[in-house]
């Protein structure tokens, strides 16, 4: 998975709680991905970062938050967890090549169960 | 919202036999890249078409663009169980750098 870790991979929590789900990158890539998988949905941005501490919201991002503070990590926050949040996330790295070439790689993703 | 819907949502194919999907898109684009997703993993590229370019190939892949459609498809030829995975299609607009993605193709490979 191209140097892409996501951290938990599996995790259950309450409504309510907060959760933070960690990328880590070591292919020094400028650009990285939250996105969030559910059926019927393909794959829909969550928030996105465009350099260390540059960050922005996607089309799905009402009660999320990221943060980044160095290049490699990159975390994605639900401030109090929702049962509409259960989902498969995944993160993406990508840098910004000539003519907008912009293919991404993915982790691995983590499985969020929200009961 | 989803820029890329791909057809059909699902394709059962035998050993041997070639897959085609298509993926239709609604504003332009800068490029059109395609996906793969094996069960429970993360997504992989698998082959990139600029919008200037209308077919491209990459092994047993063969992708082709259509702007004045809007439309893309992509071709396995000689299916293999291992091409068993969710594909999608993910549009570049042309005055963004962020990928939009359809919601997929499920490929089911018989033996």
């Amino acid at each position: 998975d191209a140097g892409i870790t996501q951290s938990p991979r599996h995790k259950v929590t309450e409504t309510g709680t907060p959760v933070t789900l960690r990328c880590h990158q070591t292919e020094n890539h400028r650009y990285m991905y939250w996105y969030r998988q559910d059926p019927g949905h393909g794959l829909r941005l969550i928030h996105y970062s465009y350099g260390v501490k540059d960050t922005d919201k996607g089309e799905v991002s009402d009660g999320y938050s990221v943060s980044r503070s160095k290049t490699e990590d990159f975390l994605l926050t639900l401030e109090s967890a929702t049962s509409s949040q259960t989902s498969v996330y995944f993160c993406a790295i990508s840098d910004l090549l000539a003519g907008g070439v912009n293919e991404q790689f993915f982790g691995p993703g983590t499985r969020l169960t929200v009961l | 919202s989803q820029q890329g819907e791909e057809d059909p949502q699902a394709l059962s194919i035998q050993e041997g036999e070639n897959a085609t999907m298509n993926c239709s898109y609604k504003t332009s684009i800068n490029n059109l890249q395609w996906y793969r997703q094996n069960s429970g993993r993360g997504l992989v590229h698998l082959i990139l078409i600029r919008s200037n370019e209308r077919e491209k190939h990459s092994g047993r892949l063969r992708v082709t663009l259509d702007t004045s459609k809007k439309s893309s498809s992509l071709l396995i030829t000689a299916s293999r169980a291992a091409d068993t995975a969710s594909y999608f299609c993910a549009t570049v607009p042309s005055n963004d750098y962020k990928l939009s993605f359809g919601a997929g193709t499920t490929v089911t490979v018989r033996a």
